[in-house]
């Protein structure tokens, strides 16, 4: 199986700041590979797949970006809305697995 | 609206069955993989498994094979997660969620908590 490894696991951070959330790939994944932001209580929200491609609705300030086993989601000016766990999942093969999260909270 | 709705909430005891589904609506059913997904109190997200509701060709993750059975029925385009004897370790969340074409799981259900306790 491929493990997905994400760091940090949790981000001390404020409003309006720059974040940068990296997975890594125990093997190639090409860019098969999306990334979900979970609240409390909540079902997960896609945010992107295939590595960099925006999901409707999301907004402009994620992005993602890399290919083979480093990936990184970025978050520019932070809002109070995204203070949430996010996770990494590669698709390329079966079973697909999700990273362990990354927790991002207010400083 | 597309969406997937997941049956309530069960508390069950252990070695009892349970089947807890995921109905679709909104959009072509049969076109689409339905993936469950397992999350533990306070813990990360786990991939099940997969169904193409069209010809129920299915997948596990290696870690629930033989622990649960997927199934869908299209004719009421719903999917099942079943399990014939549970245990304490499978209290947990649930969700289905809806598989994209270029991969990504867009639409998830709502949940459903599974307590196990006796």
């Amino acid at each position: 199986d491929i493990q997905m490894t994400q760091s940090p696991s949790t981000l001390s951070t404020s409003v309006g700041d720059r974040v940068a959330i990296t997975c890594r790939a125990s093997q190639s994944i090409s860019t098969w590979l999306a990334w979900y932001q979970q609240k409390p209580g909540k079902a997960p929200r896609l945010l992107i797949y295939k590595a960099s491609s925006l999901q409707s609705g999301v907004p402009s300030r994620f992005s993602g970006s890399g290919s083979g086993t480093e990936f990184t989601l970025t978050i520019n000016s932070l809002q109070p809305d995204d203070f949430a766990t996010y996770y990494c999942q590669h698709y390329n093969n079966f079973p697909w697995t999700f990273g362990q999260g990354t927790k991002v909270e207010i400083k | 609206e597309v969406q997937l709705v997941q049956s309530g909430a069960e508390v069950k005891k252990p070695g009892e069955s349970l089947k807890i589904s995921c109905k679709g609506s909104g959009y072509r059913f049969t076109s689409y993989w339905i993936a469950w997904v397992r999350q533990m109190p306070g813990k990360g997200l786990e991939w099940m498994g997969i169904i193409y509701p069209g010809d129920s060709d299915t997948t596990y993750s290696p870690s629930f094979q033989g622990q649960v059975t997927i199934s869908a029925d299209k004719s009421i385009s719903t999917a099942y997660l079943h399990w014939s004897s549970l245990k304490a370790s499978d209290t947990a969340m649930y969700y289905c969620a809806r598989r994209i074409n270029y991969g990504g799981l867009d639409v998830w259900g709502q949940g459903t908590t599974v307590t196990v306790s006796s």
